[in-house]
Parts: structure tokens; C-alpha cells; sequence
């Protein structure tokens, strides 16, 4: 059965810092991988994706897959107040009826003005 | 819009009593999905329908039933609360099971 795990559990970074979360999973079948954002009061929403090895920038986040070594990773360049929230980590495998989600427990993050 | 909207936001219900959560999103998503949140825990996927095809998860599949009446409409239903019901429940729709998830905001559930 797919396993996501997140580390750190919590992070505090002081505003303008980079802040780096690590996803590792188990079933090398993984297809797809996602990072969502939380906020207070909210449902979590997509952030970005990466489908393939290597680096995917979008503005100040950067994520990076890993296939081989089962790892995927976020990082939040220039960190703002904005940014303080829980972060999950979740990725698709095949499944019956399309792909299923599996998420991680997240991480949260404190971006410390 | 983007907007999955739950209803309630907040459900008081008595151990034993049934419980229904509705859901819907005007996006014209493919699939909807039920998915259980405790605190400190992940996500858990409950179910989801692919058009109107539903798949449960194997070791909830007793504990929660759902309906889909029509492309925007899902609900879930707990006809016997008991005490472990009680959690976040997230409802989300997609274009496909391999796309990404618009959220609702959430149906907080206490069992008591």
C-alpha cells in the first residue's frame, strides 16, 4: 500500500528565507506528484505539480522529483508572512477507476516576519 | 469559478444518528471525491466517482455510502455516527483522476 511521508513535521523560517520540505513515497509506480497548500479556514489548493525528473520552477517554488529515489521536494525561495500554512504532499498512482491520491500528513510551515 | 462548495460547514450529530454531507462544484468536474482529515493525520480517501461510477475504498467501504444525482451534486452519508466519525471531512472534483483537486472548504463533523 502507498506510503507518503513529509518531513519536517513543522518548519519556522524567518521572512525572506528559504523554507525546504521533503516527501518520500513507496510505490515506484507513482505517476503524478502534487504540492497543495493549506490555509487557516480553508481547503487545501494545488500549488504546482511535477510529473517528470528534475527541477520544475514557478516563481519563488521550486520542486524537485527524484524517481529513483523515491523523493520529491519543495522549496519556497524569499519566504513571506503569506506563505505560513500546512503544506501536503500528495501523489497519484494507477488504481482502479483512474488514479488514486495518496497524501502525505504535511508539513507546516511559520514564515516568522 | 472554481468554487466546490459543503454544506454544513459545521454538523453536531449524536452517536448512532445518520449523518449526510452534500457537496457540489459547477465546473462540470468528471470526478468527485469524499476524503476523511484528523488532525496531525493525512488526507484519507474515502471514495470517489468517476462520472457516475463509484469506487470505494476497501477498508471504509461498510462505514460510508454516497450518492451523485447529477455532474454537480455528491453527498456522503453515515448512517450510524459513532465517536471515530468525528474528523474534517473535504470534498473535491477534478476533470480527471489524474488532474488536480479543487477543495472545498470543509464540513467539520463532531459525534457526540
Amino acid at each position: 500500500q502507498q506510503k507518503v511521508q513529509q518531513s519536517p513535521e513543522s518548519l519556522i523560517v524567518p521572512e525572506g528565507g528559504m523554507a525546504s520540505l521533503n516527501c518520500t513515497f513507496s510505490d515506484r509506480n507513482s505517476q503524478y506528484f502534487w504540492w497543495y497548500r493549506q490555509h487557516s479556514g480553508e481547503g487545501p489548493k494545488a500549488l504546482m505539480s511535477i510529473f517528470s525528473n528534475g527541477d520544475k520552477k514557478e516563481g519563488r517554488f521550486t520542486a524537485h522529483l527524484n524517481k529513483a529515489s523515491l523523493h520529491v521536494s519543495l522549496h519556497i525561495k524569499d519566504s513571506q508572512p503569506s506563505d505560513s500554512a500546512l503544506y501536503f504532499c500528495a501523489v497519484s498512482i494507477p488504481s482502479t477507476g483512474g488514479y488514486k491520491v495518496v497524501f502525505g500528513s504535511g508539513t507546516r510551515l511559520l514564515v516568522s516576519p | 469559478d472554481t468554487t466546490v462548495k459543503q454544506n454544513p460547514r459545521y454538523k453536531l450529530a449524536r452517536v448512532g444518528k445518520p449523518v449526510n454531507l452534500i457537496c457540489s462544484q459547477t465546473m462540470n468536474h468528471d470526478t468527485m471525491y469524499w476524503y476523511q482529515k484528523k488532525p496531525n493525520q493525512a488526507p484519507k480517501l474515502l471514495l470517489f466517482y468517476y462520472d457516475k461510477i463509484l469506487n470505494r475504498e476497501a477498508d471504509t467501504f461498510e462505514k460510508f455510502q454516497s450518492s451523485r444525482p447529477n455532474n454537480s451534486f455528491c453527498s456522503l452519508y453515515i448512517g450510524s455516527a459513532g465517536l471515530e466519525y468525528s474528523a474534517m471531512y473535504l470534498c473535491a472534483s477534478s476533470p480527471g483522476t489524474s488532474y488536480e483537486q479543487y477543495f472545498g472548504p470543509g464540513t467539520r463533523l463532531t459525534v457526540l
